[in-house]
C-alpha cells in the first residue's frame, strides 16, 4: 500500500528566505506527483504536477523535483512571502489494482512565513 | 468554468439523520473523486468514478456511506444514518484523466452532533 510522508509537519521561516519542503513515498511505481496548497478552511489548489517521466516542474517562485527511484520529491520556494503561509500537501497517483488508480496524500507541511 | 462546485459548504446535523453532499465537477472531466479530511487521518479517498461509473469504493468506511453519479455533471455522497465520527471536511475533486491535474472543490464541513 502506497504511503506518503511529509517532513517536517510544520515549518516557520522569516520572510525572504528560500525553503524546501520534503515528500517521500514508499512505492516508486507512480504515474505522477502533485503538490497542492491548502489555506485554512479552503479547498486544495494544485501548484505543480510532475509526470513520472519528468524530473522537475517550475512555476514562478516554485520548483518541484521528482526522484522516482528513491521515492522522493521536494518543493522549493524562493524568496518566501507571508502570502505563502499555508499547508502544502504532496500526493502521488499510482495503480492500485483491478483497473483502479489512487491519489494518495501526505499529511502536509504547515508553513508560516513571518514578516 | 467555475471549477468544482460543492454544496452545502457547511452542514450541521443530529446523529441518526441522513446527510447528502453534492458535487458538480468541471465540465469535460471524466474522473470524479470524493475525499474525507480529518486532523487525525488527513485526506482519504472514499470513492471515485470514471465516466459516471464507480471504479473503486474501497475507501468507503461503512455501508452507511453511499455515492452516486447519475450524470456527468452531478454526484452525491450520502450518509445514512450519520454519526458524530463522520464529522469531517468532505472534498470532491475532478480530473480529465488519471494522469491529469486534480481540481478540488471548496469542501463541505460536516458536523454531526
Amino acid at each position: 500500500k502506497q504511503e506518503v510522508t511529509q517532513i517536517p509537519a510544520a515549518l516557520s521561516v522569516p520572510e525572504g528566505e528560500n525553503l524546501v519542503l520534503n515528500c517521500s513515498f514508499t512505492d516508486s511505481a507512480i504515474y505522477n506527483l502533485q503538490w497542492f496548497r491548502q489555506d485554512p478552511g479552503k479547498g486544495l489548489t494544485s501548484l505543480l504536477l510532475i509526470q513520472s517521466s519528468q524530473r522537475e516542474q517550475t512555476s514562478g517562485r516554485l520548483n518541484a523535483s521528482l526522484d522516482k527511484s528513491s521515492g522522493r520529491s521536494t518543493l522549493y520556494i524562493a524568496a518566501s512571502q507571508p502570502g505563502d503561509s499555508a499547508t502544502y500537501l504532496c500526493a502521488v497517483t499510482a495503480y492500485s489494482g483491478a483497473g483502479s488508480y489512487q491519489l494518495t496524500f501526505g499529511k502536509g507541511t504547515k508553513l508560516s512565513v513571518i514578516p | 468554468d467555475a471549477g468544482v462546485i460543492q454544496s452545502p459548504r457547511h452542514e450541521v446535523t443530529e446523529m441518526g439523520q441522513e446527510v447528502t453532499l453534492r458535487c458538480k465537477p468541471i465540465s469535460g472531466h471524466d474522473y470524479l473523486f470524493w475525499y474525507r479530511q480529518t486532523m487525525m487521518r488527513g485526506l482519504e479517498l472514499l470513492i471515485y468514478f470514471n465516466n459516471n461509473v464507480p471504479i473503486d469504493d474501497s475507501g468507503m468506511p461503512e455501508d452507511r456511506f453511499s455515492a452516486k453519479m447519475p450524470n456527468a455533471s452531478f454526484s452525491t455522497l450520502k450518509i445514512q444514518p450519520s454519526e458524530p465520527r463522520d464529522s469531517a471536511v468532505y472534498f470532491c475533486a475532478s480530473s480529465f484523466r488519471t494522469s491529469s491535474e486534480a481540481f478540488f472543490g471548496q469542501g463541505t464541513r460536516l458536523t454531526v452532533v
